[in-house]
């Protein structure tokens, strides 16, 4: 059965260090994978997908993501966090080939402190 | 300005008594869907709409109507509202599907609705 679990529902880190999110997904066919951000009020917006091109997405706001498929990962990362980062993160996968399912996960909550 | 509106935004209500959320896009998305969102769960499908008067279930559908009489509005129903549909609703619509699927591509969201059923 398709799954995606996110590894962490909170996760704190200093401005200026390394942000790391864990997505796992189980799936088998090549899936789609997403990660959407929810600010504080708001609803979610797309930070960066994977549709089986490049195997390293760039998204907004400097986030990254790496599709590995002998790891069935699909990690967030930035390099240096702010402030504005502050939020919850979800993973979201999507089997390809005329299934009609996309899961998300349960979420991470980015705490950023100075 | 491109968006996807709710309404309302915050609604206290009691149980058994009907209630309708309205949701509209104006980026001409055939494929639009309604969500709920609970503390350590995520976000579950409650029903999606392909395009004008082709709706269908999705994973937690028990307790919600919904109908798509125009492209634009997609309107969910509560009409016995229950103390376990105290939750955090999200409309979004998407302009494409994945290649060969039901599924969208990138979704556009709302900015929720956070209902309260006492």
């Amino acid at each position: 059965a398709q799954s995606v679990t996110q590894l962490g529902s909170h996760v704190s880190v200093s401005e200026g260090a390394l942000v790391l999110l864990r997505c796992n997904y189980s799936s088998s066919v090549p899936p789609y994978l997403f990660w959407y951000v929810q600010y504080p009020n708001q609803g979610l917006q797309l930070l960066l997908k994977y549709t089986s091109a490049a195997t390293l997405v760039k998204g907004i706001n400097g986030f990254e993501a790496e599709f590995k498929k002998s790891e069935t990962s699909f990690h967030l990362t930035k390099p240096s966090a702010h402030m504005s980062d502050a939020a919850e993160y979800f993973c979201a996968v999507s089997l390809s080939g005329g299934y009609n399912k996309l899961i998300f996960g349960a979420g991470t909550r980015l705490a950023v402190h100075p | 300005e491109a968006q996807v509106t709710q309404n309302p935004r915050y609604l206290i209500t009691v149980t058994g008594k009907k209630l309708t959320v309205t949701c509209s896009q104006n980026m001409n998305h055939e494929y639009m869907s309604w969500y709920r969102q609970d503390p350590g769960l995520g976000l579950r499908q409650i029903y999606y709409s392909m395009n004008v008067e082709v709706t269908d279930k999705g994973d937690v559908p028990e307790g919600y109507k919904v109908s798509r009489k125009e492209k634009r509005n997609f309107p969910l129903i509560l009409e016995s509202p229950s103390p376990n549909q105290t939750s955090l609703y999200f409309c979004a619509s998407s302009p494409s599907l994945l290649a060969g699927g039901r599924v969208p591509d990138t979704q556009y969201f709302g900015p929720g609705t956070r209902l309260t059923v006492l």
